[in-house]
């Protein structure tokens, strides 16, 4: 079975453009999340989606990130306009039930910013 | 949130050594999972582990819930198991706190 797939693997870009990441979830899974990875904070949940619908976005750093869940094998992270403190790894998970089945990651966007 | 403690921070190992990774949680869990990252920056979801015991091949796990904390045992350690592991946990809802992580060495 195919993992979570996440596009693309790296991305560099100058700070003020726009930044897409996407992500494609393990098939039948309900519970989509999307994380961010920086040394000095480690792992920070950015968004939760349930069935397609955003729960939680209390991790999204600012108004300039924006995620969607238009159906269940797609969600997109965008970030507009991109600065270099956003630089960092993001990942996508999902799961099948959110809070007691395990979650499985992407292999994750490395994004530098300019 | 619940915190986490992971321990030891670092550990280097020669190849076919047996090692002990500890998690300790400051509050009830019912969620408690182990994940590896592996020198690509890939995270491998490693078990599933509220309670109980695990075994997977070479590894292994044991959650204590009760007494608020979990063990990684990694036998016969190949370089291949180099990276650094990290426990998560959570308690009802989906919201997972992940420890500072156990960077593990394997020296061949």
């Amino acid at each position: 079975d195919a993992g979570v797939i996440q596009s693309p693997r790296h991305e560099v870009t100058e700070m003020g453009q726009e930044v897409t990441l996407r992500c494609k979830p393990i098939s039948g899974h309900n519970s989509l999340f999307w994380y961010r990875q920086t040394m000095m904070r480690g792992l920070e949940l950015l968004i939760y989606f349930n069935n397609n619908v955003p729960i939680d976005d209390s991790g999204m750093p600012e108004d300039r990130f924006s995620a969607k869940m238009p159906n269940a094998s797609f969600s997109t992270l965008k970030i507009q306009p991109s600065e270099p403190r956003d630089s960092a790894v993001y990942f996508c998970a999902s799961s099948f039930l959110a809070g007691d089945q395990p979650q499985h990651f992407g292999d994750g966007t490395r994004l530098s910013i300019l | 949130g619940i915190q986490v403690e992971q321990s030891p921070p670092d550990l280097i190992l020669q190849e076919g050594a047996n090692s002990t990774l500890r998690c300790n949680f400051s509050d009830s869990v019912n969620n408690l999972q182990w994940f590896h990252q592996n020198p690509w920056g890939q995270l491998i979801n490693l078990f599933y582990i509220p309670s109980g015991t695990k075994q997977n091949g070479r590894l292994s796990a044991t959650t204590v819930a009760t007494e608020r904390y979990s063990l990684l045992y990694i036998s016969s350690s190949q370089t291949t198991d180099s990276g650094v592991y990290f426990c998560a946990v959570g308690f009802i809802d989906y919201k997972l706190s992940f420890g500072a992580g156990t960077t593990v060495t394997v020296r061949a």
